[in-house]
């Protein structure tokens, strides 16, 4: 157990409708990374949030936005869904932004299909 | 831009077997980290090491053992005598130290044991 949360566990979306993920981070953990891991591939970061603002991003479109709350959880959202967002969605929680030495937490994701 | 290689896609082996998982990197930085996560089918990233670029001691954590070699930027990954329960997916990766903790995954190994 990791202490990180993220729901739904899996869901299945049609292309072009949006869709909200959600995280909360291991208590006193203030900064949220999501990840995005399509089928035999390797985790992609998406972007982090600490205290509550956009610290770095990936090389995604910005139809994938985020939000961080007073409480540290967050959520990740996607517009206008394409089959290519099908995806393991990860969530991960650390204690600051900058790696300094800290572990990075993984939650156990959240399985998202576009149909 | 880093870059983590592991070009072992599928690796098949009986129990109690010893299995080496290889990793190679690329990077400018002169201080970074790596990794090694292990993810069951459930999804989850399990956090099994951390190391810094100034430390090129092996680890053995019981049946685990890392091989970080700088000079030819690797960290390799060894399980002696595997056991089922050591079949999943092993995924190298390498963290940033400015700005966003972003990590950078490789491919992944997926690990069979078989009984």
């Amino acid at each position: 157990e990791t202490g990180v949360t993220q729901s739904p566990t899996h869901l299945i979306k049609t292309r072009g409708q949006q869709v909200t993920l959600r995280c909360s981070s291991q208590s006193g953990h203030n900064t949220v990374s999501w990840y995005q891991q399509a089928l035999g591939q390797g985790p992609q970061f998406i972007f982090q949030y600490y205290r509550e603002e956009e610290n770095g991003r990936g090389n995604f479109p910005p139809r994938f936005s985020g939000l961080q709350f007073p409480n540290y959880s967050s959520e990740l959202n996607v517009n206008a869904l394409e089959l290519d967002d099908s995806a393991l969605y990860l969530c991960a929680s650390s204690l600051a932004p900058g790696y300094s030495g800290n572990t990075i937490y993984f939650g156990e994701g959240s399985w998202l299909t576009v149909v | 831009a880093q870059k983590v290689t592991q070009a072992q896609t599928e690796i098949s082996v009986v129990e109690k077997e010893d299995v080496t998982l290889d990793c190679v990197y690329e990077t400018r930085d002169t201080t970074y980290y790596l990794f090694w996560y292990k993810q069951p089918p459930s999804g989850e990233l399990v956090f099994l090491i951390r190391r810094n670029s100034f430390d090129e001691q092996n680890e053995i954590s019981g049946r685990y053992s890392w091989n970080f070699q700088k000079s030819t930027s690797s960290f390799n990954f060894t399980i002696t005598a595997s056991q089922v329960v050591d079949s999943a997916v092993y995924f190298c990766a390498q963290a940033t130290l400015q700005g966003a903790q972003k990590l950078v995954f490789g491919q992944g190994t997926r690990l069979t044991i078989n009984p």
